[in-house]
């Protein structure tokens, strides 16, 4: 079975810095990874996703992401935060076959400090 | 842009009572999907849901929950006996194929007392 670990419960930067979110996923097939963010009191908003081709990919508020498949990674990267990016941050993975489900990770609390 | 919406926002239960939660998916989505969320803890899967019948579910989906579309528009998610630890916020979702990722609602958050 598929499974998504996100090493950083919390992570605190301060406002213009640039931050990494980590993402690892395990599963023996294909699969497709997305992030989600999810704003105080409000549900999930999809960031990005990859499915296939470039391994950069870029999504809404400047985020990107990279698909590492040797590392089974998918970090997800910002040069430069503000606050408004104070949000819970979630990976998740859909395996290329069968299951129409996502597995999501534990998330991720940004904190953006001035 | 199109939303998924539900309703309520909030709800609050008496232990032991059946509880609806619904949800207006994307119109031109087929596939309808319920998540939940404990307080801070992960996004768990409960059901999908494609032409009309459950096409796969969770272990924590058991007897108590069950799924219907009794419409064209809207996607219920009931309890039947609601317990203390089905406290939880509740997300619909919707999708076109799951290529395109997932369009979550902003959720139930449902408190048994």
């Amino acid at each position: 079975a598929q499974s998504v670990t996100q090493l950083d419960s919390q992570v605190p930067v301060f406002e213009e810095a640039p931050v990494e979110l980590r993402c690892n996923y395990s599963s023996s097939v294909s699969v497709y990874l997305f992030w989600y963010v999810q704003y105080p009191n409000q549900g999930l908003q999809l960031l990005l996703k990859y499915l296939s081709g470039s391994t950069l990919v870029k999504g809404i508020n400047g985020f990107e992401a990279e698909f590492n498949k040797s590392q089974t990674s998918f970090h997800l990267r910002k040069p430069s935060v503000h606050i408004s990016d104070t949000a819970e941050y979630f990976c998740a993975v859909n395996i290329n076959q069968g299951a129409q489900k996502l597995v999501f990770g534990q998330g991720t609390r940004l904190t953006i400090n001035p | 842009e199109p939303e998924v919406t539900q309703t309520p926002s909030h709800q609050v239960t008496q232990m032991g009572q059946e509880v609806i939660l619904r949800c207006v998916p994307i119109s031109n989505h087929l596939y309808f999907y319920w998540y939940r969320q404990i307080l801070g803890q992960k996004v768990e899967f409960l059901v999908s849901f494609y032409n009309n019948e459950i096409s796969e579910k969770s272990e924590i989906f058991d007897d108590q929950f069950s799924v219907e579309r009794p419409d064209g528009s809207n996607f219920t998610l009931k309890i039947r006996s609601t317990k203390l630890e089905d406290s939880a916020m509740y997300f619909c979702a919707s999708s076109e194929s799951r290529l395109y990722g997932y369009t979550f609602g902003s959720g139930t958050r449902l408190t048994v007392v």
